[in-house]
């Protein structure tokens, strides 16, 4: 158990439709990151926040979003759902983004859109 | 749970022997390197890391080596054993960034 939890596990919807996926950093992380996992892409950067700020950003759509609240949890939203956004959703923490940065995984949000 | 990556290159190894798993990483700049793991259904986790100031890095049964010349890593595990099969991704960071930068795995398959 590397400390970070995500909600909801699993999550089904339609296409067009919009959902929240939620994380939990390990406790005294400051930074946390999300990343889309899918069967042809891998495991692909969207984007980090650190203390409640945006950091970096690399392959986020438009339709997405994410932010970081005052307890540092995070949230990513996703709208008008396509087919091709259901992966795997992960979060990760890290104490800091500094000199050596162990990210530490959440077990992921399922996600499937039919 | 769903196997991520059906089509990743498959390293098949006896228990018992060595396993190395082979990473070529593309940025000349990256100055972190980190391998995870990754069982079916679970998060990456995380395995060793190394700085591009050394060239090896020895953990609990794990060894990676660093060859900057040639942008390569690698994963050494002894005495492979049944849990260590899984999907083990190399990960690189930019120095002028906070990101990783994930390989596309291999996957490990540990023969009884």
């Amino acid at each position: 158990d590397s400390g970070v939890t995500q909600t909801p596990k699993h999550l089904i919807t339609a296409t067009g439709q919009r959902v929240t996926l939620r994380c939990s950093p390990r406790s005294g992380d400051l930074s946390v990151y999300w990343y889309q996992q899918s069967l042809d892409q891998g495991l692909q950067f969207l984007i980090q926040y650190y203390n409640g700020e945006e950091r970096a950003k690399g392959n986020i759509l438009e339709r997405f979003s994410a932010q970081q609240f005052p307890d540092l949890h995070s949230e990513l939203n996703l709208s008008s759902l396509e087919l091709g956004d259901s992966a795997l959703y992960f979060c990760a923490s890290s104490v800091a983004p500094g000199d050596t940065d162990t990210q530490y995984f959440g077990p992921g949000t399922r996600l499937t859109v039919l | 749970g769903e196997s991520v990556g059906l089509h990743l290159p498959t390293l098949s190894v006896q228990e018992g022997d060595n396993s190395i798993i082979n990473c070529a990483y593309s940025n000349s700049a990256s100055d972190y390197f980190i391998w995870y793991k990754q069982e079916s259904g679970k998060g990456p986790q995380f395995i060793i890391d190394i700085r591009s100031n050394m060239d090896k890095r020895q953990g609990q049964r794990v060894t990676v080596l660093l060859n900057k010349t040639v942008k390569h890593l690698s994963l050494q595990i002894a005495a492979t054993q049944p849990g260590d099969s899984a999907v083990y991704f190399c990960a690189e960071r930019e120095d002028s960034s906070y990101k990783l930068i994930f390989g596309s795995g291999t996957r490990l398959l540990v023969r009884p």
